[in-house]
């Protein structure tokens, strides 16, 4: 069973600080990395995707993926009261496996 | 570009009726995915077709079943509903079956009285 785990939260951060979202998976093989954000009652919507060690960033987001402690994280700089969501991490294996397995999701507050 | 889009956006049923819920994905995009997402927890892998062929099978029951059609278009099915099948599903299509970014539709939710 592929598992990927994150703390529910609530992430409670004030405006202009760095939110940092955490998500741990237990496939070793795993080869992408999703990231998605979700405001309540709408669909997921995709923020960024990571595929190799290290770190990628896209604006005030960054993601960082380290497949040997099979860990992968979200950084949001200078958040906005506008980024309060709840956050997805996806992850998707090999060996034929095209479907990503979804997180529970963090709920990040930013309080202003 | 038109994004997915699935209808109806809302939908109340009794429990022992059937539903189905309609997904047109991204032009361009062959695959669509099929997802569940209850209250506080995150979207559950249903089904997922692949230029018209099953690819993929999640862990729900038969009740639930799926196609796509020549246009790519998907349609997903669940029979004699349960109130456990409140819920908003997911439709969402990437451009190829294997490797490639999933973009959700709007969804469908669904509450089964």
């Amino acid at each position: 069973q592929k598992e990927v785990e994150q703390n529910s939260g609530p992430l409670s951060v004030p405006e202009g600080a760095i939110a940092s979202l955490n998500c741990t998976y237990s496939d070793r093989g795993s080869q992408s990395f999703f990231w998605y954000r979700q405001y309540s009652g709408k669909s997921p919507e995709l923020i960024m995707f990571i595929y190799s060690n290290g770190d990628k960033e896209d604006g005030r987001f960054t993601a960082q993926l380290n497949k040997a402690s099979q860990y992968v994280s979200l950084l949001i700089r200078d958040s906005q009261p506008s980024d309060s969501a709840t956050y997805l991490c996806a992850v998707k294996g090999t060996g034929g496996s095209y479907i990503p397995t979804f997180g529970r999701g963090t709920s990040l507050i930013v309080h202003p | 570009d038109a994004g997915v889009t699935q209808s109806p956006t809302h939908l109340i049923k009794t429990r022992g009726q059937q539903v189905t819920l309609r997904c047109s994905p991204i032009s361009g995009h062959k695959s669509v995915s099929w997802y569940q997402q209850v209250l506080g927890q995150g979207p559950q892998f249903i089904f997922q077709y692949y230029e018209k062929e099953e690819r993929g099978r999640g862990n729900f029951p038969d009740r639930f079943s799926a196609r796509q059609f020549p246009n790519y278009s998907s349609e997903l099915n669940v029979n004699a509903l349960l109130l456990g099948d409140s819920a908003l599903y997911l439709c969402a299509s990437s451009s190829e079956g294997q490797g490639e970014t999933q973009y959700f539709g709007p969804g469908t939710r669904l509450l089964v009285l």
